[in-house]
C-alpha cells in the first residue's frame, strides 16, 4: 500500500480561479507534511510545509492538514499561467529514520 | 551557498558499465537521501543516510551502493548498469532533527540512460 497518494491529473484551471490539490497518506503516526512544486525538467521545490491541523498561509498558497481523516490539501489562490507545474507532496513519518515519502504528484496547468 | 550540487548532469551508459553519481550540500546538514524518479512514479527512495557515518535502503536498493564520504558528500554508485536504472537522480539534503520541523533541498538532478 503505497504511503501516499495524489490524484496524477491533469488538472486545468482557468487563470485567476483557485486550483485545489489533495493528498491522502495512510499512516497515521505521519509527523509532517510537505507541499513541492516541480517545473518540467527541474528538481522539486518547497513550497509549504505544515505540521498541525488547520490551515497554514503564504502568500497566494494556503496548506489543510486534517489529520483525523488523513489528508492535506493545497489551495493556490489567484492561479497565475507560473503556477503550471507538478506539485508533489511528501509525508514525513515518526520513527522511520527521517524518511520521507512522496506521492506521484499531480499536474496542473493555468490556463491564460 | 551552492545549495545541493551533483555531477555529473547528464550520462550515458552501456549496459554493463559502472558510474558513481555524487553529490554534495554546504548546509551543514546531517541527512542525505538519493531518489530516482520516473515518468509516473513520483520519487523513489534508494538510499538515505540519516547521519554521518550512517546509511540504510530505501524503497528501491537493488543494484545500487552509497558511500556517506563525510558529513558533507554522498555518493550513488551503479556497479553494473541496466536500462532499468535509466532514469533522473536526485540527491536531497535536511537537517536531520528527529521528530523535527526540517525541510528537504534538492539538487538539480542527474540525468542518466542506460543503452
Amino acid at each position: 500500500q503505497k504511503e501516499v497518494e495524489q490524484n496524477s491529473g491533469p488538472l486545468s484551471v482557468p487563470e485567476g480561479a483557485i486550483a485545489s490539490l489533495n493528498c491522502t497518506y495512510s499512516d497515521r503516526v505521519s509527523q509532517s507534511f510537505f507541499w513541492y512544486r516541480q517545473y518540467s525538467g527541474k528538481s522539486p521545490e518547497l513550497i509549504m510545509s505544515i505540521y498541525s491541523n488547520g490551515d497554514k498561509e503564504d502568500g497566494r498558497f494556503t496548506a489543510q492538514l486534517n489529520k483525523a481523516s488523513q489528508y492535506v490539501s493545497l489551495l493556490i489562490r489567484d492561479s497565475q499561467p507560473s503556477d503550471s507545474a507538478t506539485y508533489l507532496c511528501a509525508v514525513k513519518l515518526w520513527g522511520t529514520g527521517n524518511q520521507f515519502y512522496f506521492g506521484t504528484g499531480t499536474s496542473l496547468t493555468v490556463i491564460p | 551557498n551552492a545549495g545541493v550540487t551533483q555531477t555529473p548532469k547528464f550520462q550515458v551508459l552501456k549496459t554493463g558499465q559502472s558510474m558513481t553519481l555524487q553529490c554534495a550540500q554546504d548546509m551543514n546538514h546531517n541527512s542525505m537521501y538519493w531518489y530516482r524518479q520516473d515518468p509516473g512514479m513520483g520519487l523513489r527512495l534508494i538510499y538515505y543516510s540519516a547521519s554521518e557515518g550512517t546509511t540504510d535502503k530505501g524503497e528501491v536498493p537493488n543494484g545500487y551502493n552509497v558511500s556517506r564520504l563525510n558529513k558533507r558528500e554522498f555518493s550513488l554508485r551503479l556497479e553494473s548498469a541496466a536500462p532499468s536504472q535509466t532514469s533522473v537522480y536526485f540527491c536531497a539534503s535536511s537537517e536531520g532533527l528527529v521528530g523535527g520541523q526540517e525541510t528537504q533541498y534538492f539538487g538539480p538532478g542527474t540525468r542518466l540512460l542506460v543503452l
